[in-house]
């Protein structure tokens, strides 16, 4: 078992539908949480952080985080086509001060 | 204004030659890390390090090293000892203060090597 581990997609969305991406993590003790969103070619550029069970909003992601099941989502409201990327979850465990990160989800979003 | 800077974006070199990344960052971030991304691939990390004059192997360490200088600046270098240098190599930096724990990545460079 991996230990953050994501559907690798793709993910195909209507424009202004809502996209679910999930992202479940293996080390119970894990206290921060991470998204990334990285384009082709590009370098990961962080989007949403969340260190609380609940629900966290930022314009139109949400991320929700579940720390007795052990995963967290993220939610984008009215997806746009630029929103097309590969999205990162990233876990920080409860021992050391790096990041783990699952395998990606490829999002495409179709005019 | 404050970033992550790597340069070059690419960088083409011969096979048995060492080549050396930079990675520089005025965010006055303690940690910074080196991730290797292969195509479709997701990020594996390489090296990191907490503090000026330490660092810790990652996952990948083999075939690669790095020094901690100044705390603004984390170089890494790709020796001849590594079998499959062309990737694209993210570097990242880190606050250790609580509530300000989120990481941020530089541009990138994408390394060839024939």
């Amino acid at each position: 078992q991996k230990e953050v581990e994501q559907n690798s997609g793709p993910l195909s969305v209507p424009e202004g539908a809502i996209a679910s991406l999930n992202c479940t993590y293996s080390d119970r003790g894990s206290q921060s949480f991470f998204w990334y969103r990285q384009y082709s070619g590009k370098s990961p550029e962080l989007i949403m952080f969340i260190y609380s069970n609940g629900d966290k909003e930022d314009g139109r992601f949400t991320a929700q985080l579940n720390k007795a099941s052990q995963y967290v989502s993220l939610l984008i409201r009215d997806s746009q086509p630029s929103d097309s990327a590969t999205y990162l979850c990233a876990v920080n465990k409860a021992a050391g001060n790096k990041l783990t990160f699952g395998g990606g989800t490829r999002v495409l979003v179709k005019p | 204004d404050g970033g992550i800077t790597q340069s070059p974006k690419y960088l083409f070199r011969k096979e048995g030659q060492n080549v050396t990344l930079s990675c520089e960052q005025n965010l006055n971030h303690d940690a910074m890390y080196w991730y290797r991304q292969d195509p479709g691939q997701g990020l594996r990390l390489i090296y990191y390090s907490q503090i000026v004059n330490d660092f810790q192997k990652g996952d990948i360490a083999e075939g690669y090293s790095v020094s901690r200088e100044k705390k603004e600046s984390f170089p890494l270098t790709v020796t001849s000892a590594q079998k499959n240098p062309t990737a694209f190599y993210l570097c990242a930096s880190r606050s250790k203060e609580r509530g300000a724990r989120e990481q941020y990545f530089g541009p990138g460079t994408r390394l060839t090597v024939t």
